[in-house]
């Protein structure tokens, strides 16, 4: 049980390119959830699904659009990356009856 | 929306010493209130967690208590330890019921020093 992965671990983009970070969890978890972690600013939620074929926006959703075609993977994309997209990205995942999330490990990513 | 003040940003004690975080919250909807510790280069990991029917709860050396006529809770931390040392978020939530939407605090650095 490997819980949340992410994938990669890091990347360095030059601004206007694109890419797509992968969240993975093998909890069978109706939840999942694409954050944003920034000096000071704690957690602040990009998009969340909540079931499979299902995505909604959160605070911070400009610049970014995901997927969730399979109930295990949310994919968080970028287009044309900015730099002020530089973060570091979590992935979080929850059952529909408990509170708990599951943290991934993170992927830091630098736009220059 | 919900808005959620952490403090202090940055907490040096000495091992053995106590260390409180106090997070206030805005929306009287929200009755779901966890804690997380993030160690570095690792995603959050949730410690302790408080519902709003509950003014305190414990798990060893951490407990957490609310106040929901002030719409404060706190993390306390007793006789710190260096592996301790990390960063602690506080959130708050309506209960899952619909879509769980937790917003968090700033962070807190707790810097335990042997």
């Amino acid at each position: 049980n490997a819980g949340v992965t992410q994938t990669p671990k890091f990347r360095v983009l030059k601004t206007g390119q694109s890419m797509t970070l992968l969240c993975a969890q093998d909890m069978n978890h109706e939840y999942m959830y694409w954050y944003r972690q920034d000096p000071g600013m704690g957690l602040r939620l990009i998009h969340y699904s909540v079931g499979e074929g299902t995505t909604a926006k959160g605070e911070v959703p400009d610049g970014y659009n995901v997927s969730r075609l399979k109930k295990q993977n949310f994919l968080l994309g970028l287009e044309s990356a900015a730099p002020s997209q530089t973060s570091v990205y979590f992935c979080a995942s929850k059952t529909g009856i408990k509170e708990t999330q599951y943290f991934g490990p993170g992927t830091r990513l630098l736009v220059l | 929306g919900e808005n959620v003040e952490q403090h202090p940003s940055t907490l040096s004690v000495q091992e053995g010493d106590s260390a409180v975080i106090k997070c206030t919250y805005s929306d009287s909807a929200s009755n779901y209130f966890p804690w997380y510790k993030q160690e570095l280069g690792k995603g959050p990991q949730l410690i302790i967690d408080i519902r709003s029917n509950v003014g305190e709860k414990k798990d060893q050396r951490i407990a957490v208590t609310l106040n929901k006529t002030a719409k404060h809770f706190s993390l306390h931390i007793t006789e710190t330890q260096p592996e301790d040392s990390a960063v602690y978020f506080c959130a708050a939530s309506p209960r899952s019921g619909g879509s769980y939407i937790p917003t968090f605090g700033r962070g807190t650095s707790l810097i335990v020093h042997p």
